[in-house]
Formats: structure tokens, sequence, C-alpha cells
């Protein structure tokens, strides 16, 4: 069964700085992993998906690596701002089954 | 405009009695799936549906059913809902990516 874990589990940082969150999962065979980002009280939002041939996904300030082979991956963040206070999923999608981490909770402060 | 609807938004119940969340996309996608969110167990994937008339149980299936009669309609039933079933619980469709619904907070008391 797969298990996906996210370190840490909470992360605070004054703005401006640039971090990393991190993602690992114990299958690797896997289709792709997805990262989302969820607002208090609201759905996801996806950020970046990446597929298993692939590794790495750019989408502006955000940049997703994908190592299979070692079951890691990780979402960097660049020049952090207040409006990237969120918390943040990694979903691991193997054959026909999605399974989530259960997050970073990102505070970004001004 | 993409997106994947949800109805009720919020809902409380008793113990036992019938309820149905429904949940609809129109983006044509095949694949759509329920998931519960509970605090410190992240999002858990109670059931799947590869295309219609297809559905398979996720990790959570206990206490629900679903049914794809069409493609856009995926509606999760909870027979008999109990406590333990109070959770928000979100609707995807998948295409290229994932797109979830806005969220349905259910209390069961």
């Amino acid at each position: 069964k797969q298990e996906v874990t996210q370190i840490p589990a909470a992360l605070s940082v004054p703005e401006g700085e640039n971090l990393v969150l991190n993602c690992s999962f114990t299958d690797s065979a896997i289709y792709n992993l997805q990262w989302f980002r969820q607002d208090p009280g609201k759905g996801l939002t996806s950020l970046l998906l990446i597929q298993s041939s692939q590794r790495e996904q750019t989408s502006g300030r955000l940049n997703a690596s994908l190592d299979k082979s070692s079951g890691r991956s990780t979402l960097y963040i660049a020049a952090s701002q207040p409006g990237d206070s969120a918390t943040y999923l990694c979903a691991v999608e193997g054959y026909q089954k999605v399974t989530f981490g259960t997050g970073t909770k990102l505070q970004v402060i001004p | 405009e993409a997106q994947v609807t949800q109805n009720p938004r919020y809902l409380i119940t008793v113990t036992g009695k019938k309820l149905t969340v429904t949940c609809s996309q129109n983006m044509n996608h095949e694949y759509m799936s329920w998931y519960r969110q509970d605090p410190g167990l992240g999002l858990r994937q109670i059931y799947y549906s590869m295309n219609v008339e297809v559905t398979d149980k996720g990790d959570v299936p206990e206490g629900y059913k679903v049914s794809r009669k069409e493609k856009r309609n995926f509606p999760l039933i909870l027979e008999s809902p109990s406590p333990n079933q109070t959770s928000l619980y979100f609707c995807a469709s998948r295409g290229e990516t994932q797109y979830f619904g806005p969220g349905t907070r259910l209390l069961v008391l």
C-alpha cells in the first residue's frame, strides 16, 4: 500500500525567502505526482503535475522535481510572498488510485 | 469554465438518515473520484470511477456507495450515516490534471 509523507508538517518563513517542501512515497510504481495548494476552508488547486517519465516541472516561481528511484519529490518556491501562505499537498497516482500526503502548512510572514 | 460542482456544501444530519451528495463535472472527464479529508489523516480516497458504469473502491469505502450512470455525474451515497462519517468531502475529476470540487462539510449527529 502506497504511503506518502510530507515533511515538515508546518513551516514559517519571512517574506522573500526561497523554500523547499518535501514529499516522499514508498512505492515507486507511480504514474504521476501532483502538487496542490489548499487555502483554509477551500478546495484544492492544482499547482504542478509531473509525469513518471519527467524529472521536473516549472510554473512561475514554482519548481517541482521527481526522483522515482528514491521515492521523493520536492516543491521549490522562490521569493516567497504572504499570498503563498496555504497548505501544500502532494498526491501520488498509482494504478487507478491516488494517495495524498498530509500536507505542509506554510506561513509566509510579511 | 471548467468546473466540478458539489451539492450540498454544508449538511447536518442524524445517524441513520440516508443522504446523497451530488457531484457534476463539465469537462467530459472519464475518471472521477471521491475523497474525505480529516484532521491529521489528510485526504483519503473513498471510491473512484474509470468511466460510466465502472466504479471501484478506494482506501476507505466502508459505509459509502457510488454510482456512475452518466459521465458527468458521480453521486456519493451514505445509506446509514454514522458520526464517524463526519468529515469534509471532495469530489474530483481528472483529465490531464485533477480538478476538485469546493467540498461538502458533513456533520452526522
